[in-house]
């Protein structure tokens, strides 16, 4: 069975700095999905960024990147220029590769709350 | 991208009713769709699979007969809380897989459920 581990309850940054959160996992699959996702109060899940294990590139979305160490089963999750609307809940998360024309689940970390302090 | 819609966004309903919430996936054909509840401050536990046709796959200790769930369609799954109780109360959030193999997961803005 597949774990996500997030060591950092909460964390707080000042506005415009840059903030990493750590995740940790462990499988023994060899392809797989890693996910970082955005909780704002909403509730509303807002997919951050997407890793395919395969590819050694680290993903980039804007200010969002990430830290993808294979061996060491580590994805963290660096937002630079942090805004007010950074403000969330952020949880890792873990997919086995699908099979062909199916999906997989997704296996979360517990999160951990940012606060963008002005 | 793609969009999936939960209805009720909220309701409240009297201990021992049922209650029905909607995931629809409004613009993709949703192979597999994946119900999860979440507790106040918690992560999201995935309660069960549904695959279109087939019979839904709970996870281990999610009582079948409590949570019934149908995805009689391409675009739709139904959850059912039977016979609710407070304890039942929670925030329930559904999320549809076009069944592409690339991992995309949309997910909708979730359903809360306050049982009286």
């Amino acid at each position: 069975a597949q774990t996500v581990t997030q060591s950092q309850p909460e964390m707080s940054v000042q506005e415009a700095e840059t903030v990493t959160l750590s995740c940790t996992y462990d499988t023994s699959e060899s392809n797989y999905y890693l996910f970082w996702y955005k909780q704002p109060p909403s509730r509303q899940m807002i997919l951050v960024i997407r890793q395919e294990a395969y590819k050694q590139q680290n993903a980039t979305e804007n200010r969002f990147s990430v830290n993808f160490q294979k061996a060491a089963k580590s994805f963290s999750l660096k937002i630079s220029d942090s805004q007010l609307g950074d403000t969330a809940m952020y949880f890792c998360a873990f997919m086995k590769h699908p099979t062909q024309g199916g999906s997989e689940k997704l296996v979360f970390g517990k999160g951990t709350k940012l606060t963008v302090n002005p | 991208g793609a969009v999936v819609s939960q209805h009720p966004s909220w309701v409240i309903c009297k201990s021992g009713t049922s209650v029905k919430i909607e995931c629809r996936s409004l613009d993709f054909q949703a192979t597999t769709m994946f119900w999860y509840r979440q507790f106040p401050k918690q992560s999201l536990m995935l309660m069960a699979t549904s695959n279109e046709g087939s019979k839904a796959t709970y996870e281990q200790g999610v009582e079948k007969d409590k949570f019934l769930i149908n995805h009689a369609s391409l675009t739709l799954s139904t959850l059912t809380v039977t016979s609710a109780h407070p304890e039942d109360s929670s925030f329930y959030i559904c999320s549809a897989a076009p069944g592409l193999a690339t991992g995309e997961l949309f997910f909708g803005e979730g359903s809360r459920l306050t049982v009286l």
